[in-house]
């Protein structure tokens, strides 16, 4: 089945700087690859995913690239604020999504102030 | 903003003992997901429904694990007899049938066995 890393388990930036969160999975027919966001006590919340028909989508201070050659994908936080701190998941599955997600570890991002 | 309702949020309970989680997805999601999160690691895949039929059962420990969604609306699974390494978070979500669908989760229930 599916195997996600992610890297690093703890990053610690100064608000403002940026921070990079990468992932690599396993099996090449994955073709979906959202990132979550999970503070403490709740669920994960969707922040950006990304198809593999594309290689780099952006939102506002957010965005996410996918090497497919690869197997690789990361998380780009720009102008962090304190509010940005929280566990991030990557994730991957085939079938566009529909299937059941496969989760990395996480990442517990760290602002200080 | 509709979301996924779970309850309860939290339950604590000795083992041997049987326990239920309940999910109400948003409305309009055929597709519902069950997964576990133990403590500091990411969730995993536990039992898919597309309206009231599994998709995807292979990681439920069926001998103590089961879940239904009878109406293909919402869902419970239960725990019979629950162990101590079933302490976790359960979490549920949902998405709209067929591919390029996100998936929104609930709040969870943090399961506490002693």
């Amino acid at each position: 089945g599916e195997n996600v890393e992610q890297h690093p388990s703890t990053l610690s930036v100064q608000e403002g700087d940026s921070a990079v969160i990468k992932c690599t999975y396993s099996d090449s027919a994955s073709n979906y690859f959202p990132w979550y966001k999970q503070e403490l006590g709740k669920g994960p919340q969707l922040i950006i995913d990304i198809r593999s028909n594309v290689g780099e989508k952006k939102d506002q201070r957010i965005a996410v690239t996918l090497n497919k050659t690869a197997k690789h994908f990361s998380l780009h936080i720009t102008e962090t604020q304190p509010e940005d701190s929280a566990v991030y998941f990557c994730a991957a599955s085939k079938g566009g999504g529909a299937d059941g997600l496969t989760f990395g570890k996480g990442t517990h991002l760290i602002i200080q102030p | 903003e509709a979301e996924v309702a779970q309850s309860p949020r939290y339950k604590i309970t000795e083992k041997s003992q049987a326990v239920a989680f309940w999910c109400d997805p948003i409305s309009g999601h055929a597709t519902l997901y069950w997964y576990r999160q133990i403590l500091g690691q990411g969730p995993e895949l536990l039992v898919q429904f597309q309206d009231e039929s599994v998709v995807d059962d292979s990681q439920l420990p069926k001998d103590r694990f089961s879940a239904e969604r009878l109406k293909g609306v919402d869902s419970t699974l239960k725990i019979q007899p629950a162990e101590l390494g079933d302490s976790a978070m359960y979490l549920c979500a949902s998405s709209l049938p067929g591919s390029q669908r996100e998936q929104y989760f609930g709040p969870g229930t943090r399961l506490t066995v002693t």
